[in-house]
């Protein structure tokens, strides 16, 4: 199975700071990763898709950029409703895997 | 709006048969060409994918748990479903159902809707 290394698995920060999360693949996954902010008990969202598309109502400071084995998410301005858990996924071959997530907090 | 809503009993006895199901709301569980899959996350711990299954039937099960593992689809009540038999306290975990979709040009699906999550405690 493809291990997702996800870092760093938590950091704190404030409103208004550009923050990466990276996302590490233990093999080639092309461009197939994606993005989920997760909040406690309401539904996963995903943000990026395709390793840097964004979804459609994701508001455009999120981002997405790698390809291959090595990747990012960065929020460029961070907003209140931003600190959250986020984790990655690929979806290049099975069994699909998750990274062990990066929490968001203030 | 597709919604998923995961439902089944919250608590489970060791060797018994876990069930749950994901009702699928404003939308049609066999149209689209999605796929479905179900995956869980054991307290404190990362997300595991168990399975998926397209609209034709056919299923993808992650190794560990294929022996134990049933994915289907009951199209007249638009619902997916999950069956995990002898079920250990290692099986307690918040349990996600998800739509899975992918670009018209491209072969590989990614999960674009989920449902909350229902938490299953296995215990006697």
């Amino acid at each position: 199975a493809i291990r997702m290394t996800q870092s760093p698995s938590s950091f704190s920060a404030s409103t208004g700071d550009r923050v990466t999360i990276t996302c590490r693949a233990s093999q080639d996954i092309s461009s197939h990763l994606a993005w989920y902010q997760q909040k406690p008990g309401r539904a996963p969202k995903l943000l990026i898709y395709l390793a840097s598309t964004l979804q459609s109502g994701v508001p455009s400071r999120f981002s997405g950029s790698g390809s291959g084995t090595d990747f990012t998410l960065t929020i460029s301005c961070l907003q209140s409703e931003d600190f959250a858990n986020y984790f990655c996924q690929q979806y290049h071959s099975y069994p699909l895997t998750f990274g062990g997530g990066t929490t968001v907090e203030i | 709006q597709v919604q998923l809503q995961e439902s089944g009993p919250g608590l489970v006895k060791p060797s018994q048969t876990l069930s749950l199901t994901c009702t699928v709301s404003g939308g049609s569980i066999t149209s689209g060409g999605f796929y479905w899959s179900w995956i869980r996350q054991p307290a404190g711990k990362g997300l595991e994918w168990i399975g998926r299954l397209d609209t034709s039937g056919s299923t993808n099960y992650i190794p560990s748990l294929r022996s134990r593992v049933t994915i289907s689809i009951d199209t007249s009540k638009n619902q997916l479903s999950l069956r995990l038999n002898s079920v250990t306290a290692a099986d307690t975990a918040i349990y996600y159902c998800a739509r899975e979709t992918r670009p018209t040009w491209d072969y590989y699906y990614y999960m674009d809707v989920w449902g909350k999550g229902t938490t299953v405690t296995v215990s006697s």
